[in-house]
């Protein structure tokens, strides 16, 4: 069955300095994976996706994500953190044959001034 | 676009009333997706639906859980009767069609529903 890890609940980071947000997937066949965001009291919002093609993917806010497939791993990456960029993020993955995703535990990044 | 509309934003009942959940998709969204999210259980897929038609219901924890797509640009989530421990905010997403859409979906903002 498709899944994806989350391995960290809480990342810390200074503003300024970049950061990582971890994610591992298990899947069957090629994996679609995502990286959504959710800020308080809010729903969630597209970040990124991978499908095919450059393992480096960008998005939005200045975010990327990096596909290793040796690794199994899609870790979601910025390369100076902001304050505002402190949020709830979540790592997502398609499962094969269907048009839902699962999604990840999630990881609250916080980021200080 | 207005994006995903969900109403109410807020809703508090006693336990045992019935509850109803309103999602409005974005426009030309052929699929319709209802989570809800717990601090215990994360985000949780309930239902979801393609062209108005349920697929995998498979996440509707209870008999008492019911969602409907009477039409494209309508869908409601009922709990019937409510328990306490449904208190959770209640998400709706819709994806669009298309190959080049690759199954992202865009969420709504939440009901935060609290059963006392």
């Amino acid at each position: 069955a498709q899944s994806v890890a989350q391995p960290e609940d809480q990342v810390n980071v200074a503003e300024g300095n970049p950061l990582t947000v971890k994610c591992t997937y298990s899947v069957s066949g090629n994996p679609y994976l995502f990286w959504y965001v959710q800020y308080p009291n809010r729903g969630l919002q597209f970040l990124l996706k991978y499908i095919t093609g450059d393992n480096l993917v960008k998005g939005s806010y200045g975010f990327e994500a990096e596909f290793n497939k040796s690794q199994t791993s899609f870790h979601l990456k910025k390369p100076s953190a902001l304050v505002s960029d402190s949020a709830l993020y979540f790592c997502a993955v398609r499962v094969t044959g269907f048009q839902k995703l699962v999604f990840g535990t999630g990881t609250r990044l916080l980021v200080s001034p | 676009d207005a994006g995903v509309i969900q109403s109410p934003r807020h809703e508090v009942t006693e336990m045992g009333q019935e509850v109803t959940l309103r999602c409005k998709p974005i426009s030309g969204h052929n699929s319709l997706f209802w989570y809800r999210q717990t601090m215990m259980r994360g985000l949780e897929l309930l239902i979801y639906f393609n062209n108005n038609v349920p697929i995998d219901d498979s996440g509707m924890p209870e008999d008492r859980f019911s969602a409907k797509m009477p039409n494209a640009s309508f869908s409601t989530l009922k709990i019937q009767p409510s328990e306490p421990r449904d208190s959770a905010v209640y998400f709706c997403a819709s994806r669009p069609s298309g190959r080049a859409s690759a199954d992202t979906q865009y969420f709504g903002p939440g009901t935060r529903l609290t059963v006392l």
